[in-house]
């Protein structure tokens, strides 16, 4: 069976930082892609960033791009994503995702981990 | 403001077919897959549609997909309560280097 568990997620003030991590287990890591991908309170879902199956190709959503980091451990079957000077519109739960290639929306997703910042 | 356009809301009976439209561009639904997920109250997305009109085990027969040009359709048929949630389509995005979102279509089954 297919699992993504996210964790790190909580409250964090306006300007700090978070990691967020995800373990993955119930398939073959390595041959997919993963993404973060985000839902503000009652509203859509919105793609944060993509990591290609070794590793080496990286992208990020304009929203994003200079603050997040996004990195995997092939080692560990891990995900993370460092968020740094994070926003109030930051806030959302961040959930974890596979893809079967780079170029395609996620098959499967984790539970979600909820980031809220706020003073 | 999602890059994909969804009606915010649908609804039908039991028995019925509903469709649920997604409307896109060229560098999106275009020239890429759509996928389709299920979203129930408070749960994580669920892979519903991938790669336009394939269904993933498990998913029943109920659920179809098609695409035409820069637009996506979900159908489902003889619909039933538990069909109840949001179902939101995605697709990579040329442009954007990323998968892009609809904003998700609430169906309610009277």
């Amino acid at each position: 069976e297919v699992q993504l568990v996210e964790s790190g997620g909580g409250l964090v003030q306006p300007g700090g930082s978070l990691r967020l991590s995800c373990a993955a287990s119930g398939f073959t890591f390595t041959r997919y892609a993963m993404s973060w991908v985000r839902q503000l309170p009652g509203k859509g879902l919105e793609w944060v960033s993509v990591v290609g199956d070794s590793g080496a190709a990286t992208f990020y959503a304009d929203s994003v791009k200079g603050r997040f980091t996004i990195s995997r451990d092939n080692s560990e079957n891990t995900l993370f994503l460092q968020m740094n000077s994070l926003r109030p519109e930051d806030t959302a739960v961040y959930y974890c995702a596979a893809a079967s290639m780079i170029v395609v929306p996620p098959d499967y997703w984790g539970q979600g981990t909820l980031v809220t910042v706020s003073s | 403001q999602s890059v994909l356009t969804q009606p915010p809301s649908a609804s039908g009976t039991p028995g019925q077919r509903v469709t649920i439209s997604c409307s896109g561009s060229s560098s999106n639904i275009g020239s890429n897959y759509v996928y389709w997920y299920q979203q129930l109250p408070g749960t994580a997305p669920k892979l519903l549609i991938c790669k336009n009109n394939q269904r993933p085990s498990g998913v029943p027969d109920r659920f179809s997909g098609s695409k035409s040009g820069t637009s996506a359709s979900l159908a489902i048929s003889g619909l039933r309560s538990e069909d109840e949630a949001d179902y939101s389509c995605a697709a990579w995005d040329d442009s954007l280097s990323g998968p892009v979102f609809g904003g998700g279509t609430k169906l309610t089954v009277l």
